[in-house]
């Protein structure tokens, strides 16, 4: 079974850091991109970022460049977010998801992330 | 970035409804479309990719059409448990980009 599962989330200050990591189980985790999506509270989503399976090619929504950082470890069947200079406008449940062809085919339970003094 | 318009934004229903959900793109996508469900608290489960195709497990009272700018979501006769947020996704240029989300509501 396709396992997702999301961890790092918290309440932070505006400004501040995050790593979020997701560990995958049930599949040949490097065969597959990885994806992060996002939800602000009452909103609709927001794809963030995602990463190719050997990690050598990733991309951006505008609004993170430059703050936001996807990575991945095969070896550890993980995929990371490490999120600098948050803002109040970060604040969002943090999905990360399978990709498979362009589609988001599996997803995490996501983590909640506050911004916030 | 490409710009995925959803109508109506929220809408109310009966069980047994046949309804229509419609996805705009204000470029064209070919077929680069996928339909997603969300319901309150869990994350979004994929219906549709392709545009078209169903994924496994879903059931076949849902289905997509559309090619180009415009696509739609149907499902053929509403059940309880449909009762959920829709979105559509492009996933032809980056940044993949959704639907602002169409809500099912109980009538």
């Amino acid at each position: 079974e396709v396992q997702l599962v999301e961890s790092g989330g918290g309440l932070v200050q505006p400004g501040g850091s995050l790593r979020l990591s997701c560990a995958a189980s049930g599949f040949t985790f490097s065969s597959y991109w990885l994806s992060w999506v996002r939800q602000a509270p009452g909103k609709g989503l927001e794809w963030v970022a995602n990463v190719k399976q050997e990690g050598n090619e990733k991309y951006y929504v505008d609004s993170v460049k430059g703050r936001f950082t996807i990575s991945r470890d095969n070896a550890k069947n993980s995929v990371y977010l490490q999120m600098n200079n948050l803002r109040a406008e970060d604040t969002a449940v943090y999905y990360c998801a399978r990709d498979y062809m362009g589609r988001s085919e599996h997803w995490g339970q996501g983590t909640l992330v506050t911004v916030s003094s | 970035a490409i710009r995925m318009t959803q109508s109506p934004s929220s809408f109310s229903a009966s069980t047994g409804d046949r309804v229509t959900i419609t996805c705009r793109a204000s470029q064209g996508i070919s077929n680069s479309l996928a339909w997603y469900q969300q319901k309150p608290g869990k994350a979004p489960n994929l219906l549709i990719y392709s545009a078209s195709t169903l994924q496994s497990g879903v059931p076949s009272r849902f289905s997509g059409s559309g090619s180009g700018t415009d696509f739609t979501l149907t499902i053929s006769c509403l059940q309880s448990e449909d009762f959920a947020t829709y979105y559509c996704q492009q996933y032809y240029s980056y940044p993949r980009t959704f639907g602002q989300g169409t809500k099912v509501e109980i009538k």
